[in-house]
């Protein structure tokens, strides 16, 4: 079955390194995607990766995937008060419909 | 183009009430999907249409529970009656792309229902 798998929560320092995990189950799964919530909103695309590729860097963030172990982290350098939120790891699911598979989201708590 | 809209922005019922929740996608989009996220179950899918069709509705947790897509531009969300339980965030999101293509979902700013 499709299942995503994440942990609930993380406390960083400002300016520090923060780094979410998520594992998958579909290993044909072809695009892994982060999603970002803040407090009182939808959620909004962070970055995506595509399932051929095993890293991915957007400025502060990079996203590095291991295929074989079904999984895939989210870093985030320098962190700062405003990356507080929920971060959710997706995958498309295999039925080939288009249906993203959300895990249960992350608390990224940043402190000053 | 203003993003998925949703309304109302907070609705607080009583119990047996029934509730309706409205989406009005992205213009274009194929695709539109109905979320529920509380504390205890985190992001739940419940529903989603493909050109207007419903494709999955195996999250829809009870019959309580009922979504129409009449046209490409709206879709309801339907609880009757409506129950303490069912309090929770709900979301419409719509997406642009077919399968096994980057289906970036954009969604709307959520509905927060209280069933008191």
């Amino acid at each position: 079955g499709e299942d995503v798998e994440q942990s609930l929560f993380l406390s960083v320092r400002e300016g520090d390194s923060s780094v979410i995990n998520c594992t998958y189950t579909d290993s044909s799964s072809t695009y892994l995607y982060w999603y970002k919530q803040e407090p009182g909103a939808g959620l909004q695309l962070l970055t995506y990766i595509f399932s051929n590729m095993d890293m991915k860097q957007d400025q502060r963030l990079t996203v590095l995937l291991n295929k074989k172990d079904k999984h895939l982290s989210l870093r985030i350098a320098d962190t700062q008060t405003g990356d507080s939120a929920i971060y959710f790891c997706a995958e498309i699911g295999s039925s080939n419909t288009g249906k993203l598979i959300f895990g249960q989201g992350t608390t990224l708590q940043v402190k000053p | 183009d203003a993003g998925v809209i949703q309304s109302p922005r907070h609705e607080v019922t009583e119990m047996g009430q029934e509730v309706t929740l409205r989406c009005k996608p992205i213009s274009g989009h194929d695709y539109l999907f109905w979320y529920r996220q509380t504390m205890m179950r985190g992001l739940e899918l419940l529903i989603y249409f493909n050109n207007n069709v419903p494709i999955d509705d195996s999250g829809m947790p009870e019959d309580r529970f009922s979504a129409k897509m009449p046209n490409a531009s709206f879709s309801t969300l339907k609880i009757q009656p409506s129950e303490p339980r069912d309090s929770a965030v709900y979301f419409c999101a719509s997406s642009p792309s077919g399968p096994f293509m980057n289906t970036e979902a954009f969604f709307g700013q959520g509905t927060r229902l209280t069933v008191v």
